[in-house]
């Protein structure tokens, strides 16, 4: 089976620019999962959706980020417009969100770097 | 504010022996309990997963669980080089909610 899919793998873009990153889930995992990986703050959970509903959207840092699911095998995460401080890796995950432990399945991440 | 300790390392071991990872974790209702591996440049996988009080084997890991204590942990046993990597713990409260991730330990096996 295939695994969670992001794309690109590598985004290089100036300040002011938007930035698009999308994600495949697994198919059949009902939960998706965005997060950001710095050094300084580790993995941060942005947002979360459950059968394509925005569940928990408290860790999107600023209006200039924002995340759709139109669809159980389609997402995005866009920022608009971006900023050298949002440089990091992003991370796509799905899960099957059963009642008890879920574990999260992570895509190959997107590097974001913002010049 | 949910809360994932990790001591960030870098912890070094010798080959064959016994690597024991820790966390800590402050929301006293979380329900599951997760260990991640991570190497550089790669994206998290999944290695153990707890959610009993007591201890849990797979292979060469036992993860080690105390709710009472709010404790998490992760023996590796007969380390191996291939084992050096970044251990990140992870709770959840809900089975559908998200992981709070700790920072993650760097463990070093040294041949």
């Amino acid at each position: 089976d295939a695994g969670v899919i992001q794309s690109p793998r590598h985004e290089v873009t100036e300040m002011g620019q938007e930035v698009t990153l999308r994600c495949k889930p697994i198919s059949g995992h009902n939960s998706l999962f965005w997060y950001r990986q710095t050094m300084m703050r580790g993995l941060e959970l942005l947002i979360y959706f459950n059968n394509n509903v925005p569940i928990d959207d408290s860790g999107m840092p600023e209006d200039r980020f924002s995340a759709k699911m139109p669809n159980a095998s389609f997402s995005t995460l866009k920022i608009q417009p971006s900023e050298p401080r949002d440089s990091a890796v992003y991370f796509c995950a799905s899960s099957s969100g059963t009642v008890r432990g879920s574990p999260l399945h992570f895509g190959n991440g997107t590097r974001l770097t913002v010049t | 504010q949910k809360e994932v300790e990790q001591n960030s390392g870098p912890l070094s071991v010798p080959e064959g022996a016994i690597a024991s990872l820790n966390c800590t974790y402050s929301d006293r209702g979380s329900q599951s309990f997760f260990w991640y591996r991570q190497y550089s440049g790669k994206s998290p996988e999944l290695i153990m997963s707890i959610y009993s009080n007591g201890d849990k084997e797979d292979g060469r890991f036992t993860a080690q669980l105390n709710k009472a204590s709010q404790y998490v942990s992760l023996l590796i046993r007969d380390s191996q080089p291939s084992d050096s990597a970044t251990y990140l713990c992870a709770v959840q409260s809900r089975g559908a909610d998200g992981l709070t991730f700790g920072k993650g330990t760097h463990l070093i096996i040294q041949p």
